[in-house]
């Protein structure tokens, strides 16, 4: 069974940083690009970035370029999404998902039960 | 960046309804059109993708046309557990974007 599980959210002041995690089990980590999506509370679904299946290719939204990084390391079957210089409008549900094909594409089959970024001070 | 825009924003529809949402995207995406259901509290769940071809799982009364710029996501008769909000997202260009969503209640 596919399983991916968010960490690491939580409560933070503005200009402050989080690192976000992510374990996927129950398939080959290695052979799927990963992705992070955000929801803030009460709105839709935002992209945020995502990273092949290598991890030598990585696209990011306009909105967080310069300060959030998403990484991965295979042989911990693990995402990571480095988010510095946080703001308010960062607040949201953080989801990672997983590519639907070992073949590139940007559609998300599993996605994890998401973990809480709040940033206030 | 390509403008996705959804409508209705919502619908009130009854069980065995037929439904359509409309998905337009604000420049021509061939079919690298997926659609997502997500219930309340609950993480998206994929639908459909390749504009019209049926994930694993997902009951035959879903279903995706279109091409281009215009898309739909049909549910041919509303079932208690579609109660829910359905966002399409482009996959032809970067930043992958999503629609504002479709809520569609209970009549």
């Amino acid at each position: 069974e596919v399983q991916l599980l968010e960490s690491g959210g939580g409560l933070v002041q503005p200009g402050g940083s989080l690192r976000l995690s992510c374990a996927g089990s129950g398939f080959t980590f290695s052979s799927y690009a990963m992705t992070w999506v955000r929801q803030a509370p009460g709105k839709g679904l935002e992209w945020v970035s995502v990273i092949s299946a290598s991890g030598g290719t990585i696209y990011s939204a306009d909105s967080v370029k310069g300060r959030f990084t998403i990484s991965r390391d295979n042989s911990k079957n693990s995402l990571f999404l480095q988010m510095n210089s946080l703001r308010a409008e960062d607040t949201a549900l953080y989801y990672c998902a997983k590519g639907l094909y070992t073949v590139t594409t940007y559609y998300f089959d599993y996605w994890g039960q998401g973990t809480l970024i709040t940033v206030s001070s | 960046d390509i403008q996705m825009t959804q409508s209705p924003s919502s619908v009130s529809a009854s069980v065995g309804d037929r439904v359509t949402i409309t998905c337009r995207a604000s420049q021509g995406i061939s079919s690298w059109l997926a659609w997502y259901q997500q219930k309340p509290g609950k993480a998206p769940n994929l639908l459909i993708y390749a504009a019209s071809t049926l994930q694993s799982g997902v009951p035959s009364r879903f279903s995706g046309s279109g091409s281009g710029t215009d898309f739909t996501l049909t549910i041919s008769s509303l079932q208690p557990e579609d109660f829910a909000t359905y966002y399409c997202q482009q996959t032809n260009s970067f930043p992958l974007t999503f629609g504002g969503g479709t809520k569609v209640e209970i009549k």
